[in-house]
């Protein structure tokens, strides 16, 4: 079965440029979203199909996906991003996650 | 505006069963595929079965096959979940989450119910 590595933590200094990555074999062939959940509550969508943004995301969230490797990009790091994101993709018929990232704001 | 709403969550002796429901609203039901996803406490995302928007493609998790049944209402725009043979390793938030496209992304999510499996 397919698996999605992520680091189980990130940390960035305030301001500066977060870069969270999810693995995958060849994960560059496939559709890559990310979610971003606060402790207590359901998931978000933060990034859909590698690189789009839905309505009502900050422009400081990006992604890119390209061979072995998706990364979510968090741009001017604010104290409120210290959450948990999550890396998604489909593997056949299943839906597949990644382990979950921590974000420390520094 | 959207909403899913699950219930039926609750405290569950070994080898029972339970069945989750998740009410929706917001959308047109049967326009598309729904999920659920649960997540232990203080664990990660796992993915646990989909349903297509007219009940024919059935899928599931390794960790659930045989032992759960997704079905859906779409007269009534609910989702379901019977999960029976329940393990103390189901102990977990349910989430019914709406799927957006054939190998989409989650778009909107419920606020989970809690199942927890212990004698």
């Amino acid at each position: 079965s397919y698996e999605l590595t992520q680091p189980l933590s990130v940390s960035v200094a305030l301001g500066q440029t977060a870069r969270i990555t999810c693995g995958g074999y060849n994960i560059g062939s496939k559709t890559v979203h990310w979610y971003q959940q606060t402790p207590g509550q359901a998931p978000v969508l933060v990034i859909y199909r590698d690189n789009n943004r839905p309505s009502g995301i900050p422009e400081r969230f990006s992604g890119s996906n390209s061979g072995n490797t998706a990364t979510l990009t968090i741009s001017r790091a604010q104290a409120g991003d210290e959450v948990d994101y999550y890396c998604q993709v489909w593997d056949s018929s299943t839906v597949v996650f990644g382990g979950g990232t921590k974000l420390t704001v520094l | 505006e959207v909403q899913l709403v699950a219930s039926g969550g609750g405290l569950v002796q070994p080898g029972r069963s339970l069945r989750l429901s998740c009410a929706t609203s917001g959308f047109t039901f049967d326009d598309y595929a729904m999920h659920w996803v649960r997540q232990a406490p203080g664990k990660g995302l796992e993915w646990v079965s989909s349903i297509s928007w007219n009940s024919g493609s059935l899928v599931y998790a390794d960790s659930v096959k045989g032992r759960f049944t997704i079905s859906r209402d779409n007269a009534k725009n609910s989702l379901y979940l019977q999960m029976n043979s329940l393990r103390a390793e189901d102990t977990a938030f349910y989430y019914c989450v709406k799927v957006r496209g054939y190998g989409g992304y989650f778009d909107y999510w419920g606020q989970g119910a809690l199942v927890t499996v212990s004698s």
